[in-house]
């Protein structure tokens, strides 16, 4: 069965600092892989996407970027953070079934545990 | 409507009542749509994915139906139990954006004993 890992879960760090979440995915290959992100009082907002290694979209203009150096494995990172990066960061895996590369739009997220992420 | 609209924002039920709320989207170019639950400290679940106008779609005691033409979908959770309390998300594939899931912003479910 395929499994999604996410960490770390609760992270608190200074506006400036450097950010790295990773996200791992197992038993399935060549997922489509989604950042996604929940501010406070907002609904899911979508950062990045990759369907496949070195290949990312990005969403959204901001402070983050994103990278996927293996097949199953995406990271979610930040330079120096800003106070408005606070929110809670939602990894998600999807099943790639037309070969094209394309998202498939019947195709459920699986999503990670989350991490909450405070800059102060 | 251009994007994906969920009411009401929360609601409370009464253990054993039942419920339901809502889901607009985008009428034309339809191809699916999600429902997700999601639960305090987990993370969000899959419960459906609807392509057929009139579908409806049950698992347990959660249903949901589908109107294609006219771009709403209901959820219903029949005899509501303190475990169904969560946040409830829909979500459409948007067409011109290369099929990304937009997401509304969810209906808060608090089911009280």
């Amino acid at each position: 069965s395929q499994t999604i890992h996410q960490w770390p879960a609760t992270l608190v760090q200074p506006v400036g600092s450097p950010l790295s979440l990773e996200c791992t995915v197992e038993g399935t290959s060549n997922p489509n892989l989604y950042w996604y992100r929940q501010a406070a009082g907002r609904g899911l907002q979508l950062l990045f996407y990759s369907v496949g290694i070195g290949q990312i979209s990005s969403e959204v203009p901001q402070n983050l970027s994103a990278s996927r150096p293996q097949d199953r494995q995406f990271i979610l990172s930040s330079k120096k953070l800003l106070l408005s990066d606070s929110g809670f960061y939602l990894c998600a895996w999807s099943v790639e079934r037309s070969g094209t590369g394309l998202l498939v739009p019947n195709s459920p997220l699986h999503f990670g545990n989350g991490t909450r992420l405070t800059v102060t | 409507i251009l994007n994906v609209e969920q009411s009401p924002q929360s609601l409370h039920v009464q253990e054993g009542d039942s419920t339901n709320f809502t889901c607009s989207f985008p009428s034309s170019n339809f191809y699916a749509l999600h429902w997700y639950r999601w639960e305090t400290a987990k993370s969000p679940e899959a419960l459906f994915v609807m392509t057929l106008n009139g579908d409806e779609k049950k698992k347990g005691r959660i249903s949901a139906t589908l109107n294609t033409k006219e771009g709403y979908s209901y959820l219903y959770i029949k005899g509501s139990q303190p475990e169904d309390s969560a946040t409830y998300l829909c979500a459409f594939p948007l067409k011109a954006a290369g099929n990304k899931l937009t997401f509304g912003g969810g209906t808060r479910v608090l089911v009280k004993p």
